[in-house]
């Protein structure tokens, strides 16, 4: 089983919808980051959180929120999805100040 | 604001030739730096790390080298196979809120 599991892997939805993207790790890190990517623009961080009761912004946190249920899942919600959402979104897991581990990532593509 | 920029999005390197990968970064407090490999279909993965209190680090025949004073990363890989063929990221630490944040990426094409 993979340390760090996203579902789903792929979602088509429409404008307007609210989308849920789930994240869940058995490696018992504390830290765990949801990014978008694009191409050409690389992984942007969206919002990340350090423990259940620490949540943070990041570079593009506008349009998008997230709860961190427990520490082993954090999930992204979209509340109403807007074609330029539509992206690869990877979540990842940390033990400061390691490396980051990723999930395998969830294609998001909304018409 | 902090940023990473990578200074080509492509790179074509023979078969057997060492590669290079540029990145620059902005944030002159950040002390901690991390290469990532990302193949078709996959998340990235770890591929060296280096710190601030050092300018060399190498892996298995991979070099991290960092310039804090005109705040340039490379990522060295020699003697290339078809399975370096990947984009590659570089990332770096920003000190004043631990944020990851990283770079455009460099896709490299590894030529017969």
């Amino acid at each position: 089983d993979a340390d760090v599991t996203q579902t789903p892997r792929n979602r088509i939805t429409k404008t307007g919808k609210r989308i849920m993207l789930e994240c869940s790790q058995t490696k018992g890190h504390d830290r765990m980051y949801w990014y978008r990517q694009d191409p050409g623009l690389g992984l942007r961080l969206i919002y990340y959180s350090f423990d259940v009761k620490d949540i943070n912004k990041g570079e593009i946190s506008d349009g998008y929120s997230v709860s961190r249920q427990a520490q082993a899942k954090f999930s992204l919600s979209l509340e109403s999805a807007i074609p330029n959402q539509t992206a690869l979104y990877f979540c990842a897991t940390s033990d400061f100040p390691g490396e980051l581990f990723f999930g395998e990532g969830s294609r998001l593509t909304v018409l | 604001g902090e940023s990473v920029g990578l200074h080509l999005p492509t790179l074509s390197v023979q078969e057997g030739d060492n590669s290079i990968i540029n990145c620059a970064y902005s944030n002159s407090a950040s002390d901690y730096f991390i290469w990532y490999k990302q193949e078709s279909g996959k998340g990235p993965q770890f591929i060296i790390d280096i710190r601030s209190n050092m300018d060399k680090r190498q892996g298995q025949r991979v070099t991290v080298l960092l310039n804090k004073t005109v705040k340039h990363l490379s990522l060295q890989i020699a003697a290339t196979q078809p399975g370096d063929s990947a984009v590659y990221f570089c990332a770096v630490l920003m000190n004043r809120d631990d944020k990851i944040i990283f770079g455009k990426g460099t896709r490299l094409h590894i030529l017969p």
